[in-house]
């Protein structure tokens, strides 16, 4: 399967406790995005990056959350000192972008993270 | 902030009619693309529209844009209960000379499909 994957796809945690979420974008794809999405809503974006420069960041993006896009393959989320108000899914995409007319962009399934 | 908006918020049909959703957003987009979402899975890229374009087929799929009045519509002709899902809009914004590509999503439309 040459899709987007994500892992782990279910990860409950303390409050308190820091969590890692993996990315692996499709290979060829130039740009990778990360998104959180809550219950009843649209996903949020939160950052991105292109290649490996982390281009923009969402004001959704506290001190507590990083990412990392290393040589510009995949892509980790780390979220410190986890709150339960960070409890959502949080979604990875990729697409390959260049020149004016922006490319379709391809979902992971999606970390679904519970913090209790 | 969510730019799209979709109506219906939730939209329930039998086998074989058709489902028409609607989008509206607000700014100037570079495109606009419309995601599938089964229940607590990840999204599934359905059709990208252009800003220059106006309208787009794929397979049973249909959709509209229209971008005086800055909307889309995704219409899904002989619905099939395999059909039911939650279905997002999202759009593309122009960012001028600055390639941003990241997305705005709407809230989204529930469709449920009765067999």
């Amino acid at each position: 399967d040459t899709g987007v994957s994500q892992d782990p796809r279910h990860k409950i945690t303390k409050r308190g406790q820091n969590v890692t979420f993996r990315c692996d974008p499709i290979s060829e794809h130039n740009r990778l995005y990360w998104y959180r999405q809550t219950l009843g809503q649209g996903p949020e974006f939160l950052t991105y990056f292109q290649n490996e420069a982390q281009l923009e960041k969402s004001r959704l993006l506290s001190d507590r959350f990083s990412a990392e896009r290393p040589k510009g393959s995949f892509s980790t989320l780390e979220i410190q000192r986890t709150e339960q108000g960070d409890s959502a899914m949080y979604l990875c995409a990729s697409s390959l972008t260049s020149g004016f007319w922006r490319a379709e962009a391809f979902f992971g399934q999606g970390t679904r993270l519970t913090v209790v | 902030s969510q730019q799209g908006e979709e109506d219906p918020q939730a939209l329930s049909i039998q086998e074989g009619e058709n489902a028409t959703m609607n989008c509206s957003y607000k700014t100037s987009i570079n495109n606009l693309q419309w995601y599938r979402q089964n229940s607590g899975r990840g999204l599934v890229h359905l059709i990208l529209i252009r800003s220059n374009e106006r309208e787009k087929h794929s397979g049973r799929l249909r959709v509209t844009l229209d971008t005086s009045k800055k909307s889309s519509s995704l219409l899904i002709t002989a619905s099939r209960a395999a059909d039911t899902a939650s279905y997002f809009c999202a759009t593309d914004q122009d960012a001028g000379g600055t390639s941003y590509g990241k997305l705005t999503f709407g809230q989204g439309t529930i469709l449920t499909v009765h067999p």
